[in-house]
């Protein structure tokens, strides 16, 4: 298993246009998550998955932003509208997410760098 | 609101000495702590973590101790590599939020030769 994989490594776009993000879990993992990073800050939570359901959506996620996991497998982010303050790393993670298990530890992708300029 | 404080964005150490790296919570229903390692241009990485039922865990050069009476975690290494320069980034979760991780903002450490 090659781990977290994410697509694009980097994006660049004009303010505006609407931008579409991958993530592939490590395989079985039922959790997926995504986070954004800016700089000099740690990661922020976004949004989850448990399978194919969206669960819990931070207030970050503006009506901008939308998140799916079609199959249960990997996840698509979309920004519609960009703007200059979305610029900044987003980071997706995967977890077993097994039922009662409070230690399900989440490994993350190598991120994706959005640039909008 | 910062739930989770790490209040030394730097620290420096010389190889072969122990770093600690601290972190402060908030939120008493944090339930989980992970510690996570991050080089530039990289995605966090999985140090180690501990649960609240806990108050210490070992793994080679790295221990992580909780103290939730004080809300503090500490994370040690010992003996400091070179190769562990990095940002540690310390997060905690809580099982009524789906386990959503609530970073600190890092601290950039650096192990000198």
């Amino acid at each position: 298993d090659t781990g977290v994989s994410q697509d694009p490594r980097h994006k660049i776009t004009k303010r505006g246009q609407n931008v579409t993000f991958r993530c592939d879990p490590i395989s079985e993992h039922n959790r997926l998550y995504w986070y954004r990073q800016t700089l000099g800050q740690g990661p922020e939570f976004l949004t989850y998955f448990q399978n194919e359901a969206q669960l819990e959506k931070s207030r970050l996620l503006s009506d901008r932003f939308s998140a799916e996991r079609p199959k249960g497998s990997f996840s698509t982010l979309e920004i519609q509208r960009t703007e200059q303050g979305d610029s900044a790393m987003y980071l997706c993670a995967s977890s077993p997410g097994l039922a009662g298990g409070p230690t399900d530890t989440q490994y993350f992708g190598p991120g994706t760098r959005l640039t909008v300029l | 609101d910062q739930q989770v404080k790490q209040n030394s964005p730097s620290l420096s150490v010389q190889e072969g000495r122990i770093s600690i790296l601290n972190c402060d919570y908030t939120n008493s229903m944090f339930d989980y702590f992970l510690w996570y390692k991050k080089y530039p241009a990289e995605g966090p990485t999985f140090l180690i973590s501990i649960s609240s039922i806990k108050d210490k865990n070992e793994d080679g050069r790295f221990t992580v101790f909780l103290n939730k009476s004080a809300k503090h975690l500490s994370l040690h290494i010992v003996p400091s590599q070179p190769g562990d320069s990095a940002v540690y980034f310390c997060a905690a979760s809580a099982r009524n939020s789906g386990y959503a991780l609530n970073f600190g903002k890092g601290t950039s450490l650096l192990v000198t030769p």
